[in-house]
């Protein structure tokens, strides 16, 4: 099956700092969305983006599907950005009813 | 905004006993999914159903785990004789169509003791 790689694992930031994430992934997808899990365990979507730019406040999505990988940029952290960010795709190879493969996380902290 | 909504949020159950997590898909939605989450670790696919009929399964759902949408608006994950190791947080979520963008309920957290 498609493998999802997210990069760095674990990122500590002061407040105010900008960050980038990274997810490569191994097979041409349908499906890319970004998650947050917040610390109650709720999946927060992000952006679903296949392919392509989308920006909604301080954070902004790209996603390269011809070279299979996608960032993640957050600009300006606070501490309630905090938290787990999966990416999570679904293979091109499969058919419309796949469920999504998710990466392991990049493990977010902000400090004040 | 329509959301995906799973209840109980949090259920404790004894060893060997059966549970059953139940969801409303977002009512438009024609595509549902059960993901499982071991604290800590990565979210994993259980499930997706369509047209009343499992679509596909990962190698985690064998015959302990059953699904059902038993009217219009439920969606359910039925866990027989549940283990220690069922302990987990399980989302639901569902989707419109095929290639579209999925979303999740808040989770129930599973505790076997």
């Amino acid at each position: 099956g498609i493998q999802v790689e997210q990069s760095p694992p674990d990122l500590i930031l002061q407040e105010g700092a900008n960050s980038t994430l990274r997810c490569n992934f191994s097979d041409s997808v349908n499906n890319l969305q970004w998650f947050h899990q917040n610390p109650w365990g709720q999946l927060i979507n992000l952006f679903y983006i296949p392919s392509g730019t989308k920006q909604n406040g301080r954070l902004s999505a790209t996603t390269v599907a011809t070279e299979r990988y996608s960032l993640l940029y957050i600009s300006s952290s606070q501490t309630t950005d905090s938290g787990v960010y999966f990416c999570a795709v679904d293979s091109r190879g499969g058919g419309g009813a796949d469920g999504l493969t998710f990466g392991k996380g990049t493990h977010l902290i902000i400090q004040p | 905004e329509p959301e995906v909504t799973q209840t109980p949020s949090h259920q404790v159950t004894q060893m060997g006993q059966e549970v059953i997590l139940r969801c409303v898909p977002i009512s438009n939605h024609l595509y549902f999914y059960w993901y499982r989450q071991i604290l800590g670790q990565k979210v994993e696919f259980l499930v997706s159903f369509y047209n009343n009929e499992i679509s596909e399964k990962s190698e985690i759902f064998d015959d302990q785990f059953s699904v059902e949408r038993p009217d219009g608006s439920n969606f359910t994950l039925k866990i027989r004789s549940t283990k220690l190791e069922d302990s987990a947080m399980y989302f639901c979520a569902s989707r419109p169509g095929p290639n579209t963008e999925a979303f999740f309920g808040q989770g129930t957290r599973l505790t076997v003791v």
